[in-house]
């Protein structure tokens, strides 16, 4: 069973609106998360970190975790054409190698 | 700009070749990992090390893949006998610390085995 599960597969919004991306862990070891960004022929780029329960902003980003659910929510609003681009929710136990367990990802592109 | 920097960008081999590929990781950063995203887009975790020393490897990387970071040398990674399934993207990342540390990825190298 794939640890780290994202939704939806994919998702299309129109210039300036709002996106919400969601990912749920079923090990109850993954205690830290990230999201990620992938864009085309690029390596994927951390966008935010999020360790508490609740939320926590960075510009148009907000991420949202709950640890008794192991879910966690990213929100991007204002969309911008730069925001297309593969999102990535990614865990790690936090002890040990710090190796990281990946989602297979959110494919996210504006509606032109 | 990604301050890991991997080579070549993209790497084309037969069957049965040699694959090596390079990454330098960011200045003051111990910890290296090498992952393998498929056409999928899916991670596998390879390998990773602190310092020169391995930290966790999976049983994949101990047949036909091997890795190292040498002291004042880049990281590498190398696949002995390449095969077709192991066409993918091949992404290094290193990170400051090991306790909920973020990973910073290269641009990766895309091989293709014919």
């Amino acid at each position: 069973q794939q640890k780290v599960q994202q939704s939806p597969e994919s998702l299309s919004v129109p210039e300036g609106g709002m996106a919400s991306l969601n990912c749920t862990s079923s090990d109850r070891n993954f205690q830290y998360f990230w999201w990620y960004r992938q864009h085309s022929g690029e390596g994927p780029k951390a966008l935010m970190s999020i360790f508490s329960d609740g939320d926590k902003k960075e510009g148009r980003f907000t991420a949202h975790l709950n640890k008794a659910s192991l879910h966690v929510s990213l929100h991007i609003r204002d969309s911008q054409p730069s925001d297309s681009a593969l999102y990535f929710c990614a865990a790690t136990p936090g002890t040990g190698s710090n190796r990281l367990t990946f989602g297979k990802g959110t494919k996210f592109s504006l509606i032109p | 700009n990604s301050k890991v920097i991997q080579t070549p960008r993209y790497l084309v081999k037969g069957q049965g070749q040699k694959a090596k590929m390079r990454c330098i990781p960011e200045k003051g950063h111990p910890v290296v990992f090498w992952y393998q995203q498929n056409k999928n887009n899916e991670f596998k975790f390879l390998i990773n090390f602190q310092n020169q020393e391995v930290l966790q490897q999976i049983d994949m990387t101990e047949k036909r893949f091997s890795a190292e970071c040498p002291s004042n040398s880049p990281c590498s990674l190398e696949i002995q006998s390449s095969e077709a399934g192991d066409s993918a993207l091949y992404l290094c990342a290193s990170s400051p610390g090991l306790f909920a540390e973020t990973l910073y990825f290269g641009s990766g190298t895309r091989l293709t085995v014919l």
